[in-house]
């Protein structure tokens, strides 16, 4: 089993719709979930960082953890072609530095 | 302010060279962690350094390398270049000012190395 998993893409979603993310982890003592975004040829940047169980929005992106399925979730609402992007999920524990990566999802947005 | 810089962006080595990358965080940032990015393994931690200590190494063999200077800048060496090490190198840096897990880690723009 991989530490970090992400559901299968390609995600394709029309544009003004709602595009969902999903992450399951397998070390139950992470801490910290955060979700990158990398465009084609650059570096991943992040779009939302979360620590406790719940919801937490920012802007058209909500983030939800739920601990105790060690899983957590990106949503996307009024999706945007600028959107389209590899979305990674990282998880990180006590161990100073080390985040680890889901192997991302291609998310294409269409006009 | 500026961003997490890496140098240089594009290298090309033949096996058996080695190479070595530098990255100079965001000012004020003490923490820098180094990750490689292929198509097949996706983003994998290589080390952290913090206060010219590493405190974390990720799975790679010893050929893999780094150091932290007084000022936080860092370098990463690859000695007996193979062609598996062909890959997009990221630097990442945060400030880890006792913020343990909620540390943010920002990367900079990377080095893709190319092995021939």
């Amino acid at each position: 089993q991989k530490e970090v998993e992400q559901n299968s893409g390609p995600l394709s979603v029309p544009e003004g719709a709602i595009a969902s993310l999903n992450c399951t982890y397998s070390d139950r003592g992470s801490q910290s979930f955060f979700w990158y975004r990398q465009y084609s040829g650059k570096s991943p940047e992040l779009i939302m960082s979360i620590y406790s169980n719940g919801d937490k929005e920012d802007g058209r992106f909500t983030a939800q953890l739920n601990k105790a399925s060690q899983y957590v979730s990106l949503l996307i609402r009024d999706s945007q072609p600028s959107d389209s992007a590899t979305y990674l999920c990282a998880v990180k524990g006590t161990s100073y530095g080390k985040l680890t990566f889901g192997q991302g999802t291609i998310l294409t947005v269409h006009p | 302010k500026a961003g997490v810089t890496q140098t240089p962006r594009y290298l090309i080595k033949t096996r058996g060279q080695q190479v070595t990358l530098s990255c100079s965080p965001i000012s004020g940032h003490r923490s820098v962690s180094w990750y490689q990015q292929t198509p097949g393994q996706g983003l994998q931690f290589l080390f952290e350094y913090f206060s010219e200590t590493q405190r974390n190494k990720g799975n790679f063999p010893g050929r893999f390398s780094g150091r932290q200077f007084s000022n936080s800048r860092s370098e990463m060496n690859v000695s007996t270049l193979e062609l598996g090490d062909s890959a997009l190198y990221l630097c990442a840096s945060s400030m880890s000012l006792g913020q343990g897990p909620r540390d943010i880690q920002y990367f900079g723009a990377g080095t893709r190395l190319s092995v021939l």
